[in-house]
């Protein structure tokens, strides 16, 4: 079954960096996702979407310190000297023909 | 600029009806699918229905089917969920979305969501 899993909260220092990671259940490890971002009180926003090999197609203005990966069923988003505003959850998502599926969200908090 | 509005939602009591809408611009609306993905109070996104760019497919999630119907008009551009039978675990906040290609998702876009209570 097409599942995502996320680790539920992760923190960081200002200027630092992270790396968030989103794994694809078992034999849907070709997949690609998305990810997304979720301000305190706003809509998600779109950041990128990742394929299997790492390549990526960023959203319209999004930062480069924004950036994704991929090793086997991971996924992975790197944000590079952080800042006050990345404080936020992230849902990665994938899918299917006729199913969406949304990972539980990490939520960021910026130290 | 793509911009994603939606409206129709409020409070309304179980088992009641509602349709949401959701007024798309800044892109060929007739060309891309789009999607409602809703979010409770406090929880994660949840996938919720999606519809082809010429209405030639739907898809719902096991948790409305069959008492929600997506729809969209593309001589004017809007989406459209009708709610029926609502149920308190149906109270989210309702986000329409542009499906990044075509046919395809993910979502390059989403709306800034419109609030549904059902509570008696």
């Amino acid at each position: 079954q097409l599942g995502l899993t996320q680790s539920p909260s992760a923190s960081a220092s200002l200027g630092a960096s992270v790396k968030l990671t989103c794994t694809l259940n078992s034999g849907h490890s070709s997949h690609a996702i998305a990810w997304h971002q979720q301000q305190p009180e706003k809509g998600p926003r779109y950041l990128m979407k990742l394929n299997s090999d790492g390549s990526h197609i960023k959203g319209d203005g999004i930062p480069d310190r924004f950036s994704g990966s991929s090793s086997g069923a991971e996924r992975y988003l790197t944000i590079s000297s952080l800042q006050s505003e990345d404080e936020a959850e992230y849902y990665c998502q994938t899918w299917d023909i006729g199913i969406v599926v949304f990972g539980g969200g990490t939520k960021l908090t910026v130290l | 600029e793509v911009h994603l509005l939606e409206s129709g939602g409020g409070l309304i009591q179980p088992g009641g009806s509602l349709r949401l809408s959701c007024a798309a611009s800044g892109f060929t609306f007739s060309n891309f699918g789009m999607s409602w993905v809703r979010q409770a109070p406090g929880k994660g996104l949840e996938w919720v229905s999606a519809i082809g760019a010429t209405s030639d497919v739907a898809y719902y999630a096991d948790s409305v089917k069959g008492r929600f119907t997506i729809s969209r008009d593309n001589s004017k551009n809007t989406l459209y969920l009708q709610m029926n039978t609502l149920r308190a675990d149906d109270t989210a906040v309702y986000y329409c979305a542009k499906y990044f290609a075509s046919g395809s998702p993910p979502f390059d876009y989403w709306g800034q969501g419109t609030l549904v209570t059902v509570s008696s």
